[in-house]
């Protein structure tokens, strides 16, 4: 099994919404990413988790919150968004930060987010 | 900070042509690690190649091979006989331990 799975696919929130993006992996991958892509634009990191742990924050406003409750399972919780976080949240992982080029970086599909 | 510059916002290929996809970066390490991803439209992102810094050897996958000079740092990447399924956005990507750093993209369109 090489998939991460993202849902839900798509999303469409108001900015008063709570909502939850949520990233799966069963590889036993102990580094976890959330990254940001605008259309026509590369990813842009925002948060990475190392063995459950928040290591990298991209200076990310505080209306995503990241969660990692377990090591299979990474969230991004989304409060007050705003129209311009519209973009694909894509989820990727890792085995781990060792340096091995091998270590191929997995990416999920994306959750496609509109703020209206 | 690393940074990652693709020149080529898009280019296009005959189909069973050859076609060069640019990168150059920048950094300061010895030891990092190089990739091409490719993400067809509306479709998961995918690893094309990867290239560590410390091996002087181009790395080669079936079609696509890269040319790595280190001291110019730059990593082009070369597609032989292209396939209308090669059409997608291909990121350059430069990594050091934690994180990846993607360069702009190029969008390589294919014709029949």
């Amino acid at each position: 099994d090489t998939e991460v799975t993202q849902t839900p696919k798509h999303l469409v929130m108001g900015m008063t919404n709570k909502k939850s993006l949520k990233c799966e992996q069963h590889m036993g991958h102990r580094a976890m990413y959330w990254y940001k892509q605008k259309a026509k634009k590369p990813p842009e990191l925002m948060f990475v988790y190392s063995y459950e742990k928040l290591s990298i924050n991209e200076s990310v406003p505080s209306r995503f919150s990241p969660e990692c409750p377990n090591s299979s399972l990474l969230n991004l919780h989304l409060h007050a968004l705003q129209p311009e976080d519209s973009a694909l949240y894509l989820c990727a992982s890792r085995r781990d930060f060792s340096g091995d080029s091998y270590n191929e970086q997995f990416f999920g599909p994306g959750t496609r987010l509109t703020v209206l | 900070a690393q940074t990652v510059t693709q020149s080529q916002p898009e280019m296009s290929v005959q189909e069973a042509e050859t076609v060069t996809l640019s990168c150059t970066y920048d950094t300061s390490e010895s030891d990092y690690y190089l990739f091409w991803y490719k993400q067809p439209p509306s479709r998961q992102m995918i690893l094309v190649i990867r290239q560590e810094a410390y091996k002087q050897q181009n790395a080669t996958e079936n079609r696509f091979s890269v040319n790595f000079q280190k001291a110019a740092k730059s990593f082009s990447l070369k597609i032989s006989d292209s396939q209308l399924g090669d059409a997608a956005m291909y990121f350059c990507a430069y990594r050091r331990a934690g994180d990846m750093r993607f360069g702009a993209g190029t969008r390589l369109t294919v014709k029949p």
